[in-house]
């Protein structure tokens, strides 16, 4: 159990263009789901939190005009990413929290060009 | 600010060698968890310790909470070429209104070399 899928795994778009992010926990409900940002070879950054029904609690520093975050089911949350630019190409990743843990997605490659 | 110290970032060792990974920190957890990660996939969730002093062992690779609930270290003996890559720690914060995210260690790129 606790399985979370992400589509697409990976996206190339160029600069200007927007691209949205699915995640899903595929087996159990998730009230709370969390988007990161990872960089080769480097820890996660959390981005934000994102709630079932109410609006995401974003980290500081994190543009939300910019990364825009809907969580309108328990088993679904997507990020959309606004205007992209080629320094917001990265490995985003995505989990959902059961109980005490956060199950990861297997993430999405975004490359900007 | 609740920090996760982990050391090493790095460590290239040979197949058949012993290490241990540990995170730190000033602050108290909840729980900490333990990741392992390979390129161009999610984390993987290994262990989750919640109870000061306890001991978890999964297969080859021992996890261990501190006594304070403020440290835990990572175990693995006879690593092989298989146990490659990015381990992670991760707290859970007692404060129950931050949305229990977890706060990150800087993680351990590990290689076992054949």
């Amino acid at each position: 159990g606790a399985v979370v899928s992400q589509h697409p795994s990976w996206v190339i778009c160029k600069s200007g263009t927007s691209v949205k992010i699915e995640c899903r926990s595929l087996d159990f409900q998730a009230t709370t789901m969390f988007w990161y940002r990872q960089f080769p070879k480097q820890s996660l950054m959390l981005m934000a939190t994102s709630n079932e029904g109410s609006k995401a609690t974003y980290e500081q520093g994190v543009e939300k005009d910019k990364f825009l975050i809907n969580h309108a089911s328990l088993t679904l949350s997507t990020l959309t990413v606004t205007s992209a630019h080629p320094e917001d190409s990265s490995f985003y990743i995505c989990s959902a929290r059961r109980g005490g843990e956060q199950y990861f997605g297997p993430g999405t490659r975004l490359t900007v060009t | 600010t609740q920090l996760l110290e982990q050391s090493p970032q790095f460590l290239s060792i040979q197949e058949g060698e012993n290490l241990t990974v540990y995170c730190n920190s000033s602050s108290v957890f909840s729980s900490l968890q333990w990741y392992r990660q390979e390129p161009g996939e999610g984390p993987v969730l290994l262990v989750t310790v919640v109870t000061g002093g306890e001991v978890k062992k999964l297969k080859r690779l021992t996890f261990q909470f501190g006594d304070a609930r403020k440290d835990s270290s990572l175990h693995i003996t006879a690593a092989q070429p298989g146990d490659t890559g990015l381990y992670l720690c991760a707290g859970g914060s007692e404060n129950a209104g931050n949305n229990r995210k977890l706060i990150w260690g800087l993680g351990t790129s590990l290689a076992v070399n054949p």
